[in-house]
């Protein structure tokens, strides 16, 4: 069935340390990789995405990485700042659902000064 | 500020009563989809329009249906409403219906308390 899974549920990090979060998915058909942020009762807002025809994507201190063959992928935050903290959560558009998106069940970010 | 707007941004209401949602994509976007969000939950996809048609289901109950209206705003009605119900239903917009990888962008959500 589709499915993605995100890991870890919770994530605390030292400001200027780095974070990473994964994610696996079911479909081997899934194309497309969207990261959304959300902060506390705000909407979710894409930082960051990646398509299957490529492995890596960077846009400063964010960077994705997309292993197509073990069908995972992460996301990459370099030197945390408290602004960062957050939920995150992944996605993939599975196939023959137009532009359904299955998000994973979150990571909340933890930046401590 | 994405360029999508929902109506109302809270809503409170008792079990076994009936409300209506409403979302305006960005303009240009022809889909909207449907998620709810409950309590330090995950984003659970309900039901995606393209240009007036259903266009996916997802984890949507009996109870809720939805339509998209020719001018592309929509509307989620959620019926029989139960305590559960209770979360936040955001709606998201994408420019067509997802042939292409595309980018969907969500909107401020309305949060639903069921009492």
């Amino acid at each position: 069935g589709e499915n993605v899974e995100q890991h870890p549920s919770t994530l605390s990090v030292q400001e200027g340390d780095s974070a990473v979060i994964k994610c696996t998915y079911s479909d081997s058909a899934s194309n497309y990789f969207p990261w959304y942020k959300q902060e506390l009762g705000k909407r979710p807002q894409l930082i960051i995405d990646i398509r299957s025809n490529v492995g890596e994507k960077k846009d400063q201190r964010i960077a994705v990485t997309l292993n197509k063959t073990a069908k995972h992928f992460s996301l990459h935050i370099t030197e945390t700042q408290p602004e960062d903290s957050a939920v995150y959560f992944c996605a993939a558009r599975f196939s023959g659902g137009y532009n359904k998106l299955i998000f994973g069940a979150g990571t909340r970010l933890a930046v401590h000064p | 500020d994405s360029g999508v707007t929902q109506t109302p941004k809270h809503l409170i209401t008792a079990t076994g009563q009936r409300v209506t949602l409403r979302c305006s994509p960005r303009s240009g976007d022809l889909s909207v989809y449907w998620y709810q969000q409950s309590l330090d939950q995950g984003l659970q996809f309900l039901i995606q329009y393209y240009n007036g048609e259903e266009r996916a289901k997802g984890n949507i109950l009996e109870r809720f249906s939805a339509q998209q209206f020719p001018d592309l705003h929509s509307e989620l009605n959620l019926s029989s409403l139960e305590l559960g119900d209770s979360a936040l239903y955001f709606c998201a917009s994408s420019v067509s219906s997802g042939r292409s990888r595309e980018t969907q962008y969500f909107g401020p959500g309305t949060r639903l308390l069921v009492l």
